[in-house]
């Protein structure tokens, strides 16, 4: 059974830095075919990708927010973190990390976390 | 930067058939998926590679794919099948795309 689970703060303060810990189980990131991607949703609005990462250890990010974004894993672990730099209020959401399965036409999500709600706020 | 456009809302009686729609340029060479995500709820995948359906779903959920334009649709619906339903796929770079939503009311 494949679960995950996001951690970090809940809140942070503009110009920080954020860090969130995705925690894993039920698959390896050695995995040939498997992966790890990050999502947010602001509240009431639309989900949007930020980062993935791949069981080789190729990253992709959304190019909107790569210069902002990090991601990295640790396969003994099973935990994949994301850093987001020079956080500001627009970044208010729920961030999920999920499973993806990547197949030749491209890759998908299939189990996801239950999400964390970061607030961004002086 | 690739989009995927969905209408922003749909809405039905019980027991009908609601058929949400999602375009996108690269449609025709990559697949199509659909998650349901019901308020407070990390979304979950109801359609992957088009028109396949994942263990648990209803088999009234299905999916096709023609051209730029993808199509979900719920052969009688039910009122426990409100909820946002987004459309994803990936562009000729490999980035992930979700659609903007279409809120589903059964009433």
């Amino acid at each position: 059974q494949i679960t995950l689970k996001e951690s970090g703060p809940t809140l942070v303060k503009p110009t920080q830095t954020l860090t969130l810990t995705c925690t894993f189980s039920g698959f390896s990131l050695s995995t040939s075919g498997v992966g790890v991607g990050w999502i947010r949703q602001p509240p009431g609005k639309a989900l949007e990708w930020l980062a993935l990462i791949y069981w080789d250890d190729d990253k992709r990010y959304s190019p909107s927010l790569k210069s902002r974004l990090t991601i990295t894993k640790d396969t003994s672990k099973n935990q994949v973190v994301l850093t987001m730099t020079n956080m500001d209020p627009v970044d208010t959401a729920t961030y999920y990390c999920a499973h993806f399965l990547y197949s030749s036409k491209g890759y998908y999500f299939d189990y996801w976390g239950q999400g964390t709600l970061v607030t961004v706020s002086s | 930067s690739y989009e995927l456009t969905q209408p922003p809302s749909v809405s039905v009686s019980p027991g009908q058939t609601a058929r949400i729609t999602c375009s996108g340029d690269a449609l025709p060479k990559k697949y199509a998926y659909w998650y349901q995500q019901k308020s407070g709820q990390a979304p979950v995948l109801v359609i992957y590679e088009d028109s396949k359906r994942p263990s648990g779903i209803p088999e009234r959920f299905s999916g096709s794919s023609s051209g730029t334009m993808a199509t979900l649709t719920i052969s009688g619906a039910q009122v426990e099948d409100e909820a946002d339903y987004y459309c994803y796929s990936t562009d000729s770079s490999g980035n992930a795309v979700f659609g903007g939503g279409t809120q589903l009311t059964v009433l």
